[in-house]
């Protein structure tokens, strides 16, 4: 089975910085997503990882171990319009394709 | 402008009915998906098809059916078995393999009145 668990909320100021956790079980692993959401929209691609490592972009950033099944986002230099759900997604591939499994997603507000 | 297409955008069903909601891509995407949410919550997958003229359940496939007679085109029913079905409908596409994104539509609110 899969597992894949997130906080559920997080508050941070202006400017500063947010460490959203995710740590996973899963049957197996090919893959490890990060998405924004803001209330009522669609879900939109910040990272992935499928190696061990801290992938940059920009504000963001995603780390992965596959060895401990955690990864975390980094957002920098926190901006009013951060303010969103984050989701954590992993794919396990193999039989199950591409298909993705979500966490219950981190809903992070950012205070001026 | 290529993407996902979801329609409508909101729709409103008696207790009973079927209603049936739609997805195009034109992003040559062999893989799609339907995901439901509910409100706070995450992303729960109801069903998934790799290739035209085939697709797998979901973890939640119960009182919905699909089809995929067109790669362009994956529509999602809502029966009325589905006895709970009033949330927020995202559908998705792909390319195959592992690295590739999934990429999602703006997303179909269905409420039941």
């Amino acid at each position: 089975g899969q597992n894949i668990d997130q906080p559920t909320e997080m508050t941070a100021t202006e400017g500063a910085i947010v460490q959203i956790n995710c740590t996973y079980q899963t049957s197996g692993f090919n893959g490890l997503f990060w998405y924004q959401q803001h209330a009522g929209e669609a879900p939109t691609f910040l990272s992935y990882n499928v190696l061990d490592g801290l992938e940059e972009k920009g504000r963001f950033s995603s780390f992965l171990s596959r060895s401990k099944g955690y990864s975390y986002l980094l957002l920098k230099e926190l901006q009013m319009k951060d303010s969103a759900s984050y989701l954590c997604a992993v794919r396990a591939g193999g039989a199950a394709g591409n298909k993705l499994t979500f966490g219950g997603g981190t809903r992070v507000l950012v205070k001026p | 402008d290529g993407g996902i297409t979801q329609s409508p955008k909101y729709l409103f069903r008696k207790e009973g009915q079927n209603v049936t909601l739609s997805c195009e891509q034109n992003l040559n995407h062999d893989a799609m998906y339907w995901y439901r949410q509910d409100p706070g919550q995450g992303l729960r997958l109801i069903y998934y098809s790799q290739i035209v003229n085939d697709f797998q359940k979901g973890d939640i496939a119960e009182g919905y059916s699909v089809s995929r007679e067109k790669k362009e085109s994956f529509p999602l029913t809502v029966t009325s078995a589905q006895k709970n079905p009033t949330a927020f409908y995202l559908c998705a596409s792909s390319r195959q393999g592992s690295g590739n994104t999934i990429y999602f539509g703006e997303g179909s609110w269905l409420t039941v009145v």
